[in-house]
């Protein structure tokens, strides 16, 4: 079935730095979702996404939809230590009974 | 805010119990899903629901089942639970296709 390839699987992030993740499909999706999953917690919305090249910001996210609407990129700026999870891309594309189909997710950690 | 409740955070079962699995949303939402978090797996659909009393099966339904009898409550029942149904289980409900989904705060589930 149809699958989102979410990158990088993992990263370590130092207080202050600029962070960036990217999803990417084979086929033309209809709406992109950014979700963020603290320890231990459901995965919570942080961005939803319904036109191609839109872009939308929450706080210190910033999540674009791509031109080909194959694509999305979630960038966080100035990173703090509560911005440690897993960050999942979602998205939607007609098919698979109209239900989202998520990535395998990226986590960020701090760096020791 | 939409609320989606799970009933327990933590469950250790025997092999062989039976188990439910219950899931709670308190905003007259159509659609429910059953999903398990394994690391690195990410989010797999295990059942889904689009109105009372009609289940459909997501990409791993095999030794699960579900049951929703009243539109707000979603159930998930491992008939004879195993130890590789040892898991992180997320319930998820949204008012439409292809929308955002609001997750539950998960049950990790260990089959001792």
């Amino acid at each position: 079935g149809q699958q989102l390839n979410q990158s990088p699987q993992s990263m370590f992030i130092q207080e202050g730095e600029d962070v960036s993740m990217n999803c990417t499909s084979s086929s033309i999706f209809n709406t992109w979702l950014w979700y963020k999953q603290d320890p231990g917690e459901g995965p919570v919305l942080l961005i939803a996404l319904y036109k191609a090249g839109e872009l939308t910001s929450n706080g210190r996210l910033t999540a674009q939809f791509g031109i080909t609407r194959k694509d999305s990129f979630l960038n966080i700026s100035a990173s703090i230590p509560s911005d440690v999870g897993i960050y999942f891309c979602a998205g939607n594309y007609g098919g698979s009974q109209g239900n989202l189909i998520f990535g395998k997710g990226t986590k960020l950690s701090v760096k020791p | 805010d939409v609320k989606v409740t799970q009933s327990s955070r933590y469950l250790v079962k025997r092999t062989g119990e039976k188990v439910f699995l219950e899931c709670v949303q308190d905003m007259d939402h159509e659609n429910m899903f059953w999903y398990r978090q394994d690391p690195g797996l990410g989010l797999r659909l295990i059942y889904f629901s689009y109105d009372v009393k009609m289940k459909e099966k997501g990409d791993i339904p095999e030794g699960y089942s579900v049951s929703r009898e009243k539109k707000e409550r979603f159930s998930l029942i491992l008939e004879s639970a195993s130890t590789n149904q040892t898991s992180m289980y997320l319930c998820a409900s949204s008012s439409s296709w292809g929308e955002g989904y609001t997750f539950g705060s998960g049950t990790r589930l260990t089959v001792v």
